[in-house]
């Protein structure tokens, strides 16, 4: 069936550094890719997302990359900062026009000051 | 910015009752849905709700789950008869389109059932 693997499950880094979380999907007529930051008790919140006709995707210090061919899809995130801690979720969005969102398991990153 | 709203925040219910959740979607929105958050786990989908009609529900959305857009504002989630396995936290999104379009989640409604 749909399925989103996320890894890795905790991310720790140095604040100013780098980190990059990665989602595999099943469904390869997947044709929308977000990803939503949660922090503890809040909504989802949409930060950055990417559609199947493009690779790549950039938002200031956030960036989405896309291998179809692998049927992966990774977030970058730069120059991190405390406050980028969170639990981030990605997601994909099975074939068909429902919108529904398959998840992945979360990736909690704490970002050190 | 609107918002998707949800109420109440916090329902507390016994084993066998029915509950309803509420949800206001952004006013111009045309796709609901229902997902829901087990504490610790992922996020998952129940149900994606357009024109009226269920367009597509997850095994999860059984008998016991109906949904229903009751006036031209709320979206609500009933359980007719929870079990303590329905413990959760329930979000509602909205999204201009179904398909490749943003959701947009509300703060979400958490249910206890004892």
């Amino acid at each position: 069936g749909e399925n989103v693997e996320q890894h890795p499950s905790t991310l720790s880094v140095q604040e100013g550094d780098s980190a990059v979380i990665k989602c595999t999907y099943s469904d390869s007529a997947s044709n929308y890719f977000p990803w939503y930051k949660q922090e503890l008790g809040k909504r989802p919140q949409l930060i950055i997302d990417i559609r199947s006709n493009v690779g790549e995707k950039k938002d200031q210090r956030i960036a989405v990359t896309l291998n179809k061919t692998a049927k992966h899809f990774s977030l970058h995130i730069t120059e991190t900062q405390p406050e980028d801690s969170a639990v981030y979720f990605c997601a994909a969005s099975p074939s068909g026009n429902t919108g529904k969102l398959i998840f992945g398991q979360g990736t909690t990153l704490q970002v050190k000051p | 910015e609107p918002e998707v709203t949800q109420t109440p925040s916090h329902q507390v219910t016994q084993m066998g009752q029915e509950v309803i959740l509420r949800c206001v979607p952004i006013s111009n929105h045309l796709y609901f849905y229902w997902y829901r958050q087990i504490l610790g786990q992922k996020v998952e989908f129940l149900v994606s709700f357009y024109n009226n009609e269920i367009s597509e529900k997850s095994e999860i959305f059984d008998d016991q789950f109906s949904v229903e857009r009751p006036d031209g504002s709320n979206f609500t989630l009933k359980i007719r008869s929870t079990k303590l396995e329905d413990s959760a936290m329930y979000f509602c999104a909205s999204s201009e389109l179904g398909s490749i379009r943003e959701q947009y989640f509300g703060p979400g409604t958490r249910l206890t059932v004892t």
